[in-house]
């Protein structure tokens, strides 16, 4: 079984430019999670859909981070425009239960110069 | 603002030790709690999750639950230098969200 799948693995773009994300969950997961690491700190909680609903998107940072999962399935994260703060590793994770086990992807790892 | 606190270490252990981690979280409403090995370089991987309060044992790993105490460890028996990794330590709330610590990083001294 296909665990989750994250794309691109690296993006190196200006600051200002637009860089989008892509998460592919583990099948039947109506769970997916969007997480950031950035250097040095913990692995910060941005947002959680339940199939393709938000159920939070608390830790978002501002308007620039624009999340989706059209049709429940796979997701996208947008960032528009790029700050330089915004470089760091973008982590998806899947669970089938609410608050439940959380597999994870490989990381985008998005660098902002 | 709900907080889960790790010791960042570097943990030294030697091998064949049993290696303790330790966790606190600030909610006392949370409900499901995890274990997670993250290699340098690579995603999380989840190795244990307990939801009661107690022990709970897989193969060389135990979870340690308590409520009260708002305390989660985890013991790694006959530890192996395939354990070096950090540990990252992640709490499930009510509203369903997962927070996570920031890690304690293992190192088994061959």
């Amino acid at each position: 079984e296909a665990g989750v799948t994250q794309f691109p693995s690296h993006s190196v773009i200006e600051k200002g430019q637009t860089v989008t994300l892509r998460c592919d969950p583990i099948s039947g997961h109506d769970n997916l999670y969007w997480y950031r690491r950035v250097m040095g700190k913990e692995i910060k909680f941005l947002l959680h859909f339940v199939k393709e609903s938000k159920q939070d998107e608390s830790g978002m940072p501002n308007n620039r981070f624009l999340a989706e999962r059209t049709g429940g399935t796979y997701s996208t994260l947008k960032v528009q425009p790029a700050e330089l703060e915004d470089s760091g590793v973008y982590f998806c994770a899947s669970s089938q239960a609410r608050a439940g086990e959380l597999f994870f992807g490989e990381g985008s790892r998005l660098t902002v110069l | 603002q709900k907080e889960v606190e790790q010791n960042s270490g570097p943990l030294s252990v030697p091998e064949g030790a049993i290696a303790s981690l330790n966790c606190t979280y600030s909610d006392r409403g949370s409900q499901s709690f995890f274990w997670y090995r993250q290699y340098s370089g690579k995603s999380p991987e989840l190795i244990m999750f307990i939801y009661s309060n107690g022990d709970k044992e897989d193969g060389r790993f135990t979870a340690q639950l308590n409520k009260a105490s708002q305390y989660v460890s985890l013991l790694i028996r006959d530890s192996q230098p395939s354990d070096s990794a950090t540990y990252l330590c992640a709490v499930g709330g009510r509203d369903d969200k997962i927070i996570f610590g920031k890690g304690t990083r293992l190192h088994i001294l061959p």
